[in-house]
C-alpha cells in the first residue's frame, strides 16, 4: 500500500511562535495533497488543499516538493486553538479519467500550543 | 446540503454480537472510505468503495469484517462476533469521482463517526 509518513510529535510550541511540519509520501504518481485537522475525538476536517505552486490561507502556508516527495505545513503566530492533530493526505493513482484512485492518510502530527 | 451522515453515533454491543455501521455519503459523492481509530491512535484505513465495488480492502481484517456500498442506500460496515478489541471510533469519508483533467476539489469529507463499545 502507498505510504504517507509524518512525525507524530507531540510538538510543544509557545503561543505566538511559528511551527512547521513535513509529510513524506512514497508514490511518485500521487496527484492531490491535503492537510486535515483533527480535534480530540472528533472527525477530521479539511484544513487546506496543497497546490504545486504552494498556497497560503491566513496564518497557514502549505508547500509541495514533488522532487523530494514531501509536503509541508507552516503555521505562523500560533494560537491556543491551533492545538490539534494535523493529518497529511495524499491521493494517488495515475490520471485515468475517473479511475480507482483513492486517499491515504498519514497518522498525524500532534501539536500543542502552550500559553 | 447535508454532509456525510453516519449512524448510529454510539453503539454498544456485547461480545459475540454483530455491529452494523451506516454511512450516507454527501450528495454527488460516489467514493466512500472507512477508517478506524483506536483510543490515542491515528486513523487506520480499512476499505475504499465505489458504488457496488470494493476498490481496496487491504486495511480490513480478513475475518469478521465486511463492507458494502450498494447501488441504492448507505454504505454498511459490518462486524460479526465483535470482541473487545473492536471498540473504537469508526469514521466514514466520501469524495467526488475524479473525471477529466480537473482533479481539484477531490478532497474527502468525514462523518462524525460511530463510537463502538464492546462490553
Amino acid at each position: 500500500r502507498k505510504e504517507v509518513e509524518q512525525d507524530p510529535g507531540p510538538f510543544n510550541v509557545p503561543e505566538g511562535a511559528t511551527v512547521a511540519f513535513n509529510c513524506t509520501y512514497s508514490n511518485s504518481a500521487s496527484q492531490s495533497f491535503f492537510w486535515y485537522r483533527q480535534d480530540c475525538r472528533k472527525e477530521p476536517k479539511l484544513l487546506m488543499s496543497v497546490y504545486s505552486s504552494g498556497n497560503e490561507d491566513g496564518r497557514f502556508t502549505a508547500q509541495l516538493n514533488r522532487a523530494s516527495q514531501y509536503i509541508s505545513l507552516l503555521i505562523r503566530d500560533s494560537k491556543l486553538s491551533d492545538s490539534a492533530t494535523y493529518l497529511c493526505v495524499v491521493a494517488w493513482g495515475p490520471y485515468s479519467g475517473g479511475g480507482a484512485d483513492g486517499l491515504t492518510f498519514g497518522k498525524g502530527t500532534h501539536l500543542i500550543i502552550q500559553p | 446540503n447535508a454532509g456525510v451522515m453516519q449512524n448510529p453515533r454510539h453503539l454498544v454491543r456485547r461480545r459475540g454480537q454483530e455491529a452494523r455501521l451506516r454511512c450516507s455519503p454527501m450528495k454527488g459523492h460516489s467514493h466512500v472510505y472507512w477508517y478506524r481509530q483506536l483510543p490515542e491512535e491515528g486513523l487506520k484505513f480499512m476499505v475504499y468503495l465505489q458504488k457496488e465495488n470494493i476498490i481496496d480492502e487491504s486495511g480490513m481484517p480478513k475475518e469478521r469484517f465486511s463492507a458494502e456500498f450498494p447501488k441504492e442506500g448507505p454504505s454498511i460496515l459490518r462486524i460479526q462476533q465483535v470482541v473487545r478489541g473492536d471498540s473504537a471510533a469508526y469514521f466514514c469519508a466520501s469524495s467526488r469521482i475524479r473525471e477529466g483533467i480537473n482533479r481539484d476539489n477531490t478532497e474527502a469529507f468525514f462523518g462524525q463517526g460511530t463510537r463502538l463499545t464492546v462490553v
